[in-house]
């Protein structure tokens, strides 16, 4: 069966220190791999997403970048933090032409 | 206007009730409905997902789509304390990335 692992859980950061989330898949190849962004009581921000090696596509501009080093893993990044970056970071996984899409338990980060 | 709307809520129930949580959408072109509860300070769970217009039921829950109005409800009967989450609907059509509504908390209290 398919599992998504994310980490750290819980991040508390200051303002203008860098960011490194990453994100597993087992179970599964070349998945599609998502990063979202959930602010309190708002829906779901898609910020990245990727359908193989190095290949990623940004939705919304921001300080955050993402990478995808190997087939199963899925990186987000910050070099300089902002108050605003403060969230609920989900990842997700789904194979092509599927309506399924699996999250991981989601890392909460707080800005500080 | 946004691609998919719901109502925030939150929503509150008696144990027993039954539940009808709601999204509209704009783009006709969406095919995929889905249906994903969220406990708090976790990642979000398929619960349901339908194909284009119709209704699915599976055990006390059921999802219906109406594309001529662009209409997805989510039934829930003899709603529990533990169906308290928030549900979030989302639309998908093939090559194309999923949309998600804000979603409704609920609250079910016994």
């Amino acid at each position: 069966s398919q599992t998504i692992h994310q980490w750290p859980a819980t991040l508390v950061q200051p303002v203008g220190s860098p960011l490194s989330l990453e994100c597993t898949v087992e179970g599964t190849s070349n998945p599609n791999l998502y990063w979202y962004r959930q602010a309190a009581g708002r829906g779901l921000q898609l910020l990245f997403y990727s359908v193989g090696i190095g290949q990623i596509s940004s939705e919304v501009p921001q300080n955050l970048s993402a990478s995808r080093p190997q087939d199963r893993q899925f990186i987000l990044s910050s070099k300089k933090l902002l108050l605003s970056d403060s969230g609920f970071y989900l990842c997700a996984w789904s194979v092509t032409s599927s309506y399924e899409q699996y999250f991981g338990p989601g890392t909460r980060l707080t800005v500080t | 206007q946004k691609e998919v709307e719901q109502d925030p809520g939150p929503l509150s129930v008696p144990e027993g009730a039954i539940v009808s949580l709601n999204c509209t959408y704009s783009n006709s072109a969406f095919q995929y409905f889905m249906w994903y509860r969220q406990y708090s300070r976790k990642g979000p769970e398929l619960l349901m997902y339908t194909y284009s217009s119709g209704n699915k039921e599976d055990g006390r829950f059921t999802a219906q789509v109406d594309k001529s109005s662009k209409y997805i409800s989510l039934f829930i009967r003899d709603s529990q304390p533990s169906d308290s989450a928030t549900y979030l609907c989302a639309t998908h059509n093939y090559g194309q990335n999923f949309v998600f509504g804000p979603g409704t908390r609920l609250s079910v209290l016994p």
